[in-house]
């Protein structure tokens, strides 16, 4: 398994301001998640990062309002853009536990509570 | 279209008493099979997996689920529920090389 930590924790923002969270593994993966979780849901992928190339994202969101970065096997930042009160969510980053196997598994870090005023 | 579903929405169980979750999925094909839980405020901890062989699979904190081929079902038991482990439950499935697809959830609710 990996061990994955995220900053920040949480964090209130006022409407119109972005929040760029970070995310830590302490192993080198080729996989990276990014996952919201809105209030009493369970959690909708918003994003797949890969290292060297571009992020690919799922319908209903786009590179304009949740830019991503994955600068190395170890490491990304999700910017939460011009935020709104709707942003308001937990904010959760995993990654493929398995890139030698021949499954995927993903292990999660302990999320970004963002509550957007 | 492929979909996770989890019947129930929130259980309510006596500590020390049986528990069984339920999870039914929708695929053309067998998925890989997960359950994790979210205690409150944390992120998602993997309890266990199932990619193929036997259909009984242990995962930790005493948890087991079977896989259900005729009943596309992968339910989480437990025989005796202790109050921590009052969380969300999250059933998700996935095929090879695709997206993680989670259910619902399903909160329980553990009485003394």
């Amino acid at each position: 398994s990996a061990v994955i930590s995220q900053k920040p924790s949480r964090d209130i923002c006022q409407r119109g301001t972005s929040l760029t969270i970070q995310c830590q593994v302490d192993s080198q993966v080729t996989m990276m998640f990014w996952y919201r979780q809105q209030p009493g849901q369970s959690l909708t992928l918003i994003a797949t990062a890969n290292q060297g190339s571009e992020a690919t994202y799922e319908s209903g969101f786009v590179i304009d309002k949740f830019p991503i970065s994955r600068p190395n096997l170890t490491f990304s930042t999700l910017t939460v853009s011009n935020m709104s009160p709707e942003d308001s969510s937990i904010y959760l980053c995993s990654v493929d536990g398995a890139r030698d196997s021949l499954y995927n598994e993903q292990f999660f870090g302990p999320g970004t509570r963002l509550t957007v005023l | 279209a492929q979909s996770v579903t989890q019947p129930d929405i929130h259980i309510t169980v006596s500590e020390g008493a049986s528990l069984e979750l339920r999870c039914n999925y929708s695929y053309g094909a067998t998925p890989y099979l997960f359950w994790y839980v979210q205690s409150p405020g944390q992120g998602l901890q993997l309890l266990l997996k199932y990619f193929s062989g036997d259909t009984l699979v242990q995962g930790i904190k005493g948890f087991e689920a079977e896989f259900k081929r005729s009943q596309s079902s992968f339910n989480l038991r437990k025989p005796s529920v202790h109050w921590s482990d009052a969380a969300e439950y999250f059933c998700a499935v996935a095929l090879y090389g695709q997206n993680f697809v989670f259910g619902p959830g399903t909160r329980l609710s553990v009485l003394p």
